[in-house]
C-alpha cells in the first residue's frame, strides 16, 4: 500500500531564513511522482513543486527545493528565504502506477514564520 | 487569479435540503475531481472524471452525486446529508489523470466550505 508520512505537524521559522518541511513516502511503484502543495488559511490548495521518481536532479522552483533520496523514500521541501505570507498548511503528496487514478496526501505540517 | 472556480464559497444547509456546488476549469485539462477535506483528517478523494467519464469513486455515500457534463464543468449534487458531512469540498482538474507525471499535477479551486445542521 502507498502511504505518505509527515512528521511534523507544525513549524516555526524566523523571517529569512532557510526552513526544511519532512515527507516521507512508501511505494513499491517502480515510477512515481511526488508533489507538494501549500494550503494558506483561504483554503485554497497551491501547487509548489513536483518531483518524478526518474528525475536525475532535485525539483527547484523559485524559492523551492525538494531534497529527494530515493533510497531513504523521503521528499523534503525546502523553502529559502522565508516571507511572513510562507505561513500555511503544507501538503506532500504522491502518485504511484498502481494507485489507479489517486493521489495520496500527507496530514500536512503547518508553518508559522515570524517577523 | 486561479484557473478553477468554485461556486459558491460558503453553504450553509439542512439534513433535508438539496443543493449543488459548481467547478469550473479554465486550464483546457481533461480530468476533474472532488475532494473533502474535514478538519484533522488527510485530503480525501471522493470522485475522479476523465475525459467526462467517471474513472474513480472512492467508496462515497450515495447521498453525494458527481455530474461532468463536458471537461471544464463539475458538480457535485448533494441531498440527505449529515452533519459529518460539513467540511472543506475542494474540486481539481489536472492535464491527464492515468499516469505519474508533471501533467497529472492537480491545480485546485478555492473551494466550498459546507455547513449541515
Amino acid at each position: 500500500a502507498q502511504k505518505i508520512t509527515q512528521t511534523q505537524p507544525g513549524m516555526f521559522v524566523q523571517e529569512k531564513e532557510a526552513v526544511t518541511l519532512d515527507c516521507t513516502y512508501d511505494t513499491s511503484d517502480p515510477s512515481y511522482g511526488l508533489f507538494w502543495y501549500k494550503q494558506p488559511s483561504s483554503g485554497e490548495m497551491i501547487f509548489l513543486i513536483y518531483q518524478g521518481s526518474y528525475d536525475q536532479q532535485n525539483a527547484t522552483e523559485g524559492r523551492y527545493s525538494l531534497n529527494f533520496q530515493k533510497a531513504r523514500k523521503s521528499a523534503n521541501l525546502v523553502i529559502s528565504a522565508s516571507q511572513l505570507g510562507d505561513s500555511a498548511m503544507y501538503f506532500c503528496a504522491m502518485r504511484g502506477n498502481t494507485g489507479g487514478f489517486k493521489t495520496i496526501f500527507g496530514a500536512g505540517t503547518r508553518l508559522f514564520v515570524k517577523a | 487569479e486561479t484557473g478553477v472556480t468554485q461556486t459558491p464559497r460558503h453553504l450553509v444547509m439542512g439534513m433535508t435540503n438539496k443543493k449543488s456546488l459548481k467547478c469550473e476549469q479554465h486550464l483546457g485539462h481533461n480530468a476533474m475531481y472532488w475532494y473533502k477535506q474535514s478538519a484533522k483528517k488527510p485530503l480525501e478523494l471522493m470522485f475522479v472524471y476523465s475525459l467526462e467519464e467517471r474513472v474513480e469513486n472512492n467508496s462515497v455515500p450515495s447521498r453525494f452525486s458527481p455530474e461532468c457534463p463536458n471537461s471544464s464543468h463539475l458538480f457535485l449534487h448533494l441531498h440527505t446529508l449529515q452533519p459529518e458531512d460539513s467540511a472543506l469540498y475542494l474540486c481539481a482538474s489536472s492535464q491527464d489523470a492515468r499516469g505519474v507525471s508533471v501533467q497529472e499535477t492537480q491545480y485546485f479551486g478555492p473551494g466550498t466550505r459546507l455547513l449541515v445542521l
